[in-house]
């Protein structure tokens, strides 16, 4: 998984709790991504950052907020978990000159 | 703006017959374009990728595809399939911007393997 290790891998939480999930990566790359993967809807991009403190919203970024303090990791942040937000998250690193994004082993979340 | 349209959600071969992935992009720019693998329960492994280089573009597990821009596709192909194969398979397409590059994935096609 390119140097890529995100946690938990597995959660279980109940609905209004706050939930953080980590990526960290040993691959030094600028870039990184947060994707949620539901079935029918391929992966779709919640927020990303392009260097420490530099971040950006995706197509569903509500309800979703990220912070990065060091270029090896990358949090992502429920405020008040719904069941909706109830997936498997993907982190990614990439940003290279080919484009191609190297993917994490996955979260999966369940909330209650 | 792009998209990606994975023509089939599903796909039954039979262990080494042909295996065709068919997927459509549209894009406002020259794109990059990416398969991409998942096996169960794990995460997504790059299969090959097309940069604006040679179209026909070999990736490995023996898979390749072609870049056709005049009918904006690029299907995936494998001559045999193995029973390894079976897995899900994502189809993607990259817009390059100033602050990086963003994917967007196609629905995913879900390849069963019969013995």
């Amino acid at each position: 998984d390119a140097g890529i290790t995100q946690s938990p891998r597995h959660k279980v939480t109940e609905t209004g709790t706050p939930v953080t999930l980590r990526c960290h990566q040993t691959e030094n790359h600028r870039y990184m991504y947060w994707y949620r993967q539901d079935p029918g809807h391929g992966l779709r991009l919640i927020h990303y950052s392009y260097g420490v403190k530099d971040t950006d919203k995706g197509e569903v970024s509500d309800g979703y907020s990220v912070s990065r303090s060091k270029t090896e990791d990358f949090l992502l942040t429920l405020e008040s978990a719904t069941s909706s937000q109830t997936s498997v998250y993907f982190c990614a690193i990439g940003g290279g000159l080919d484009n191609e994004q190297f993917f994490g082993p996955g979260t999966r979340l369940t909330v209650l | 703006a792009q998209s990606v349209t994975q023509l089939d959600s599903h796909v039954s071969v039979s262990e080494g017959t042909p295996v065709l992935l068919r997927c459509n992009y549209s894009s406002s720019y020259s794109p990059s374009l990416f398969w991409y693998v998942q096996h169960p329960n794990k995460g997504l492994q790059l299969l090959l990728k097309y940069t604006s280089a040679a179209t026909l573009v070999k990736g490995i597990n023996g898979f390749e595809a072609e870049f056709k821009k005049s009918e904006t596709s690029f299907h995936l192909t494998k001559p045999s399939a193995h029973m390894s194969d079976a897995a899900e398979y994502f189809c993607v397409v990259s817009a390059l911007k100033a602050a990086g590059n963003k994917l967007t994935f196609g629905g995913g096609t879900r390849v069963l393997v019969k013995p």
